[in-house]
């Protein structure tokens, strides 16, 4: 079945350190979103991205389609301690679905 | 507040026991959609709603799993016959429209003993 499979499973970083974090699909989305989940929260959307090749930015993080559509990655740079969450990518299944398909997650931990 | 807002925060029941949660979503989003999120896992879709359309159902993981939206406010998401297996957090997300961003309540910790 389709899968969503993010790397790392989770870090464990110094504050001030960047962040790099990857999503992987077997198959091909056309909408790429990175959400971040705070413990006891539900997830909050960061950057939506709608393009192979686009590269966008939201302050310290920026994320990138890839070319091939079956991937993603995240950055995020000099890490501070209000970071630590879980960050999920997510996307529609198929173009117009309405329902989001999400992968496995990122547990980031920022050490003070 | 202007956000999605879910209740209870926190169930806890015994097995074969009916539990009903309960989702207020933004006003004035048309649609509403269910998740469930296992332990250290992902998100999985269970069940949406727009408009006054049929609900796509394609996620819900047994016939004891319903959902039911009154217009466009409040949902609730029931399970009968509760097994152990759907202790989870059951998370509700609302939208404008088709395929508008998503925003999340913070979800109900279901545990089912």
């Amino acid at each position: 079945g389709q899968q969503l499979n993010q790397s790392p499973q989770s870090m464990f970083i110094q504050e001030g350190e960047d962040v790099s974090m990857n999503c992987t699909s077997s198959s091909i989305f056309n909408t790429w979103l990175w959400y971040k989940q705070e413990p006891g929260e539900g997830p909050v959307l960061l950057i939506a991205l709608y393009k192979a090749g686009e590269l966008t930015s939201n302050g310290r993080l920026t994320a990138q389609f890839g070319i091939t559509r079956k991937d993603s990655f995240l950055n995020i740079s000099a890490s501070i301690p209000s970071d630590v969450g879980i960050y999920f990518c997510a996307g529609p299944l198929q173009t117009g679905a309405n329902n989001l398909f999400f992968g496995t997650g990122t547990r980031l931990t920022v050490i003070p | 507040g202007a956000g999605v807002s879910q209740s209870p925060s926190n169930k806890v029941t015994e097995k074969g026991k009916d539990v009903e949660l309960r989702c207020d979503p933004i006003s004035g989003h048309t649609a509403l959609y269910w998740y469930r999120q296992r332990l250290g896992q992902g998100l999985e879709f269970l069940i949406y709603f727009q408009g006054n359309s049929a609900p796509d159902k394609s996620g819900l993981p047994s016939d004891r799993f319903s959902a039911e939206r009154t217009g466009e406010s409040v949902s609730t998401l029931t399970i009968q016959r509760t097994q152990q297996e759907d202790s989870a957090v059951y998370l509700c997300a609302s939208s404008r429209g088709l395929a508008e961003t998503q925003y999340f309540g913070p979800g109900t910790r279901l545990l089912v003993l």
